[in-house]
């Protein structure tokens, strides 16, 4: 069965400083793995997956498949970041293709 | 595009009533899905549709059922309203099984009391 983890419900971090959301996964296929974002007031949106690996609003996320991890990261925090973050997992293939299973969800706080 | 969109915004209901939860989209997507988001449990799958006349449970169905009679809408329905189905639902739709973006409503806020 396929399950994903996020350790913190809670993460605060000053303006400036670095930032990482952790997801953890356990799923015995190749799995994609992405980053929704909600942010106050707005729909939830896709923020990252582990294919494409590109940055987006200066954050960037490595699967590694050793430790079953997918953390995204930010080098320097921006007020604007504060939001909810989702890790989710989709299977590649089977009759589930196409779910998403979601982690639980990290609230980041950025303080001025 | 209006995208996803969701009615209503906000419900309030007595225990053992019924309602709806109107989900559609215009961009001719395949796959619809039902969420709903509880704090400190993330986002739960409901039901899913990959196409009209198809649908199946997700991961926290009773209470919930759905039918996809066209592409566009997909409608959740609550038959016997019940204060632990208080909570935000959200209905999304992938272009196909295939498409890895799921395009998000703004959500219903339900609260049962």
């Amino acid at each position: 069965a396929q399950r994903v983890t996020q350790p913190e419900k809670l993460l605060s971090v000053f303006k400036g400083a670095p930032v990482e959301l952790k997801c953890n996964y356990s799923y015995s296929g190749s799995p994609e793995l992405f980053w929704y974002v909600q942010y106050s007031r707005q729909r939830l949106q896709l923020l990252l997956r582990h294919i494409s690996r590109e940055s987006i609003k200066g954050f960037t996320a490595d699967l590694n498949k050793g430790e079953t991890s997918f953390h995204l990261k930010k080098p320097f925090a921006q007020e604007e970041d504060s939001a909810m973050y989702y890790c989710a997992l989709r299977k590649g293939r089977g009759s589930t293709l196409g779910r998403l299973y979601f982690g639980r969800g990290t609230q980041l706080t950025v303080w001025p | 595009n209006a995208g996803v969109t969701q009615t209503p915004k906000f419900q309030v209901l007595k225990t053992g009533q019924s309602m709806t939860l109107q989900c559609a989209q215009d961009m001719n997507h395949e796959y619809m899905s039902w969420y709903r988001q509880d704090p400190g449990m993330g986002l739960r799958l409901i039901h899913y549709s990959v196409g009209a006349g198809i649908t199946d449970q997700g991961e926290v169905p009773n209470g919930y059922n759905v039918s996809r009679s066209t592409t566009e809408d997909f409608p959740l329905r609550l038959l016997s309203a019940a204060p632990s189905q208080t909570s935000v639902y959200f209905c999304a739709s992938t272009k196909d099984r295939a498409s890895y973006e799921q395009y998000f409503g703004p959500g219903t806020r339900l609260t049962v009391t």
